[in-house]
């Protein structure tokens, strides 16, 4: 069956420039997470919807990450004015159920985003 | 905050060879989980360990979680290597619906 996809796989962006970065978690699927993962670092949470609801946004490192999953499915993580420090994979997850760490996640491949 | 230490942070060693990697914390979890990572590609999961004590084995691979839920091994034997890769071990919090956290990870390769 098909996994958690992202798109895209690369971004390159110009400093100051907004990305948008787009996750398919599995179907069905009721919990999204978003990590940050800078070179040589491990995952490091952002963000956590269960369906629609945005339950703990307290990773987002400034206002200017923002994250939506407006129908409970396809989530988007937005990234206004990109900084260089903003440079990383970026990874989603989602898993079956309602717990924000308990289950298992399943991840994606992730994006990297470079900001130049 | 709790945190995840993990060492080595790069390991390399001949195919053959057994080796342990170490995650140790201050905190004391409720679960650890260990992921593997390989480039490119997000992590996978290897296995969750809940009770202190606890050993749990994959194949080759042999995952202890301490007495005290502060931290946790992994230990390969004969190493291959398919094994190469990143492992991250990640803890979930006492208190309720809280994230994961992440170690750093061990970076491993094995040499043929």
């Amino acid at each position: 069956g098909a996994g958690v996809s992202q798109s895209p796989r690369y971004k390159v962006a110009k400093r100051g420039q907004d990305v948008a970065l787009r996750c398919d978690p599995i179907s069905g699927h009721v919990s999204l997470f978003w990590y940050q993962q800078a070179l040589g670092q491990g995952p490091e949470f952002l963000t956590y919807f269960q369906n629609e609801a945005q339950l703990d946004k307290s990773g987002l490192p400034s206002d200017r990450f923002f994250a939506e999953r407006p129908e409970g499915s396809v989530s988007t993580l937005k990234i206004q004015r990109t900084q260089q420090e903003d440079s990383a994979v970026y990874l989603c997850a989602s898993s079956q159920q309602t717990s924000a760490s308990t289950d298992t996640q399943y991840f994606g491949p992730g994006t990297r985003l470079t900001v130049l | 905050t709790q945190l995840l230490e993990q060492s080595p942070q790069f390991l390399s060693i001949q195919e053959g060879e057994n080796l342990t990697v170490y995650c140790n914390s201050s905190s004391v979890f409720s679960s650890l989980q260990w992921y593997r990572q390989e480039p490119g590609e997000g992590p996978v999961l290897l296995v969750t360990v809940v009770t202190g004590g606890e050993v749990k084995k994959l194949k080759r691979l042999t995952f202890q979680f301490g007495d005290a839920r502060k931290d946790s091994s992994l230990h390969i034997t004969a190493a291959q290597p398919g094994d190469t890769g990143l492992y991250l071990c990640a803890g979930t919090g006492l208190s309720g619906n809280t994230p994961l956290v992440f170690g750093k990870g061990t970076r491993l390769s094995v040499i043929a």
